[in-house]
């Protein structure tokens, strides 16, 4: 009864490194998503993907990439970490069809970069 | 960036109350999902909608979906302290089917 696994808890970084913050989901879902969410804001959509090879920006993706080679994974890269990315990081998946839906998330990935 | 509008940012009430949250978009959405988030952990699910116009309840908890598909509200009946948390509101876009967040209302249930 995984559901959506993201991997590591936590990560400490220093600036400009790099890094990779995993998310798979065995639920079969279509679409796939990563937000951030700094102390005392929503949260925010970095990228999101409808589908295997299809990946899209969301509201703040600067810093970031995305593939979707499969079903099951999604992958967050940091490029090169910047202290303003230090945050938590959800991933989170839904079916794509029209309604009836809800996107279930993650457990979180605390990132911080000094 | 595209947020939803969430109010109020936060609120202290004495338990027992009763609590009322709304969320509004410039966006139509087809679907409004109402999300509960404690310290350290992720969004769980408290209600979701799927109609325009639609009144879902769960436990103590009310939502429903604006006829106009661009707000939604919770109420929250009855508080008690283990209610304190942040509430979140999302929409799904239709072209996109990207979910966008509420800002989020903080609430703190005073004994």
């Amino acid at each position: 009864n995984a559901g959506v696994t993201q991997t590591p808890k936590f990560q400490v970084l220093k600036t400009g490194q790099s890094m990779t913050l995993q998310c798979a989901q065995d639920m079969n879902h279509e679409y796939m998503s990563w937000y951030r969410q700094d102390p005392g804001m929503g949260l925010r959509l970095i990228h999101y993907s409808v589908g295997a090879g299809i990946t899209d920006q969301g509201e703040v993706p600067n810093g970031y990439n995305v593939s979707r080679s499969t079903t099951e994974d999604f992958p967050l890269r940091l490029l090169s970490a910047a202290p303003s990315q230090t945050s938590v990081y959800f991933c989170a998946s839904s079916y794509n069809s029209d309604s009836g839906n809800t996107i279930y998330f993650g457990e979180g990935s605390w990132l911080t970069v000094v | 960036g595209q947020q939803l509008n969430q109010s109020p940012q936060s609120m202290f009430i004495q338990e027992g109350e009763d609590v009322s949250m709304n969320c509004t978009s410039s966006s139509i959405f087809n679907t409004w999902l109402w999300y509960k988030q404690d310290p350290g952990e992720g969004p769980v699910l408290l209600i979701a909608l799927y109609k325009a116009g639609e009144l879902t309840s769960n436990g103590r908890l009310t939502a429903q979906f604006g006829i106009t598909r661009k707000d939604s509200f919770l109420n929250i009946s009855a508080s008690i302290p283990s209610d304190v948390g942040i509430y979140f509101c999302a929409g799904r876009d239709i072209g996109t089917y990207k979910y966008i967040f509420g800002t989020g209302t903080r609430l703190k249930v005073l004994a």
